[in-house]
């Protein structure tokens, strides 16, 4: 199993640019979302899917999209980027349907914004 | 809304010594779960230990334990016998059983010295 894959693993992009950030899993959960972690900052929501089809809004949505196809895929797409959009962005998954205690999360994507 | 306090932005501790770190949090809903992650300089996140609201022992995980105080709303870490290697930022996180959006508090750095 390789658990929470995520790439590129660093980015550089210029105001105005767009992107995909990839994650994939092959654990088949359900439940899959994109954080994003600002310096001194914990993680912070941006979308969250619960199955193939579905997706929604977390506590930071604005400026990002996201589809999901297919159980073990999820991009992230920055439609036009900003300098606010610095940040580490984080994939993780977990299956639904009871609390699960364990995320498991991706090793990160760390994306600079000029 | 969920709301995750980790009031000590840094902490020491001498090799070999038990260390504390602080978590409250905030949630109007009666199921819920706190974990606490761990994150290394080298960027990932390390699922640690969890507590789900309605347990009624404090979680334990080797040297790693919870101080669940449901009253006080308190989801404090107990690391045993610190070790140099458990040098990273710590991170208390918390869902609710009916939500999908698990917030994370801003994090704690320990430094274990030797």
């Amino acid at each position: 199993n390789a658990g929470v894959t995520q790439t590129p693993k660093f980015q550089v992009l210029k105001t105005g640019q767009s992107m995909t950030l990839q994650c994939a899993q092959d654990m088949n959960h359900e439940y899959m979302s994109w954080y994003r972690q600002d310096p001194g900052m914990g993680l912070r929501l941006i979308h969250y899917s619960v199955g193939a089809g579905i997706t929604d809004q977390g506590e930071v949505p604005n400026g990002y999209n996201v589809s999901r196809s297919t159980t073990e895929d999820f991009p992230l797409r920055l439609l036009s980027a900003a300098p606010s959009q610095t940040s580490v962005y984080f994939c993780a998954s977990r299956p639904t349907g009871t609390l699960s205690p364990e995320q498991y999360f991706g090793p990160g994507t760390r994306l600079t914004v000029t | 809304a969920q709301k995750i306090t980790q009031t000590q932005p840094g902490m020491f501790v001498q090799e070999k010594e038990a260390v504390t770190l602080d978590c409250t949090y905030d949630t109007s809903d009666p199921s819920y779960g706190l974990f606490w992650y761990k994150q290394p300089s080298s960027g990932e996140m390390i699922f640690l230990i969890y507590q789900g609201s309605y347990d009624q022992q404090n979680a334990t995980e080797g040297r790693y334990s919870l101080n669940f105080q449901k009253a006080r709303k308190s989801a404090n870490l107990v690391i045993s016998a610190s070790q140099l290697g458990d040098s990273a930022m710590y991170f208390c996180a918390m869902r609710a059983n009916n939500n999908n959006d698990m917030r994370f508090g801003a994090g704690t750095r320990l430094t274990v010295k030797p």
